[in-house]
């Protein structure tokens, strides 16, 4: 029954090698998002794709980015991984509108060392 | 962004009922109130949302001021297993897509 999966739980990768994070959903939602939670602090929204259009934060690094080449899959790449960005990552998915809710996937915590 | 202002922590005893606020003054007529809250070492989850009336569903209860001001997330028996950061999120507007989370409260619930 799972809904929004994350793969891998927990990665870690070494500073500044590219690593990906993955995400897939069987909801069929239109709208896909990354967050990134650091340790005590709320989620905070990196990007979002609505179908395949990609809205980026504004205060989102250019070490982030992402791919979305269906509607079930949605990729996080960070290229050159700072012991900054050790955090857990957050997929989401959610229909559009205001009304509708997003529903989170369990996360991947990434280390880097 | 419209804000939203919550307590840092708040604390109940099982089976009691947990009222928790949240202030949005600065709501506009097209924000939605959300409800999500994170269980320790998990993703958010959805609890409740609604627009001018109080809503209720299987988790919860939202009621929301006439002016619309402020919302009280009410959990009518607290369990252990309702422990967790609790946020109020507002969605409308050119956010539409987004939810953009606060600060949150921490709820405790104590045996």
């Amino acid at each position: 029954d799972a809904m929004v999966i994350q793969n891998p739980r927990y990665q870690v990768t070494q500073f500044g090698k590219p690593v990906t994070l993955s995400c897939s959903q069987t909801l069929n939602h239109n709208v896909m998002y990354w967050y990134q939670q650091k340790s005590s602090q709320a989620p905070k929204l990196l990007f979002h794709y609505y179908d395949k259009d990609f809205n980026n934060e504004a205060d989102t690094p250019d070490n982030f980015q992402s791919r979305r080449p269906n509607t079930s899959f949605c990729f996080l790449d960070i290229r050159s991984p700072g012991l900054g960005d050790a955090a857990m990552y957050l997929c989401a998915t959610s229909r559009r509108g205001t009304g509708y809710e997003q529903y989170f996937g369990p996360g991947t915590r990434l280390t880097v060392t | 962004d419209a804000k939203t202002t919550q307590p840092n922590s708040m604390e109940s005893n099982e089976e009691e009922p947990v009222h928790l606020p949240c202030n949005h003054s600065t709501i506009s007529g097209t924000d939605y109130i959300h409800w999500y809250r994170q269980l320790p070492s998990q993703g958010p989850e959805y609890v409740i949302h609604g627009l001018t009336s109080n809503v209720n569903n299987r988790m919860a209860s939202l009621a929301i001021a006439e002016d619309r001001k402020s919302s009280t997330l009410i959990l009518h028996r607290a369990t252990l297993r309702d422990a967790a950061v609790y946020y109020c999120i507002l969605r409308g507007g050119y956010n539409t897509d987004k939810l953009i989370f606060g600060t949150g409260t921490r709820l405790q619930v104590f045996p």
